[in-house]
């Protein structure tokens, strides 16, 4: 099956700088990557995903990248505040698929 | 809407006990799903369900069972509880399967096996 991994596992930076969060994927048959954001207590909500016919997708001040050879894609977030500080996880499927598999996590904490 | 909810939110058991633990969506959405969260795991799929009537395993579906009578409802099962099924439990719901639509995760259910 998928094998998805994230990095890095936490991350701190200074509110209004950026944050870069990187995963890579194994199966090339993945076409789907969302990106899910949990607040402690809470489950995961949607705050991002990007599909395999693009390279790149924008929302105010995150972006995630794609990289389809190289099997991986990333998450950046601009301009950091406080309210961004949660855990971060990426997720791989296929379009039509049932299965989606998670990286591990990446703690993401920003100071104010 | 008051979109996925789980019950209980949080549960003690003892090594051997068997429980239920509930999930709900009023979307009308057809595909569910049972995920556990462990720390440094991330999450991994249980369970899950492309409509009422039918079901399939996840990654790790060993010691849990479920059922989908309804659309709205998808019970997951312990059968025996043991100490390494202590997690955090989600329930996820979306319209479509795979990535067709948004995923929407349930609060969650901390269950402690002693």
């Amino acid at each position: 099956g998928e094998n998805v991994e994230q990095h890095p596992s936490t991350l701190s930076v200074q509110e209004g700088d950026s944050a870069v969060i990187k995963c890579t994927y194994s199966d090339s048959a993945s076409n789907y990557f969302p990106w899910y954001k949990q607040e402690l207590g809470k489950g995961p909500q949607l705050i991002i995903d990007i599909r395999s016919n693009v390279g790149e997708k924008k929302d105010q001040r995150i972006a995630v990248t794609l990289n389809k050879t190289a099997k991986h894609f990333s998450l950046h977030i601009t301009e950091t505040q406080p309210e961004d500080s949660a855990v971060y996880f990426c997720a791989a499927s296929m379009i039509t698929g049932n299965q989606f598999y998670f990286g591990t996590g990446t703690s993401l904490t920003v100071i104010p | 809407n008051a979109g996925v909810t789980q019950t209980p939110k949080f549960q003690v058991l003892k090594t051997g006990q068997s429980m239920t633990l509930q999930c709900a969506q009023d979307m009308n959405h057809e595909y569910m799903s049972w995920y556990r969260q462990d720390p440094g795991m991330g999450l991994r799929l249980i369970h899950y369900s492309v409509g009422a009537g039918i079901t399939d395993q996840g990654e790790v579906p060993n010691g849990y069972n479920v059922s989908r009578s309804t659309t709205e409802d998808f019970p997951l099962r312990l059968l025996s509880a043991a100490p390494s099924q202590t997690s955090v439990y989600f329930c996820a719901s979306s319209s479509a399967s795979g990535g067709e639509e948004t995923q929407y995760f349930g609060p969650g259910t901390r269950l402690l096996v002693l």
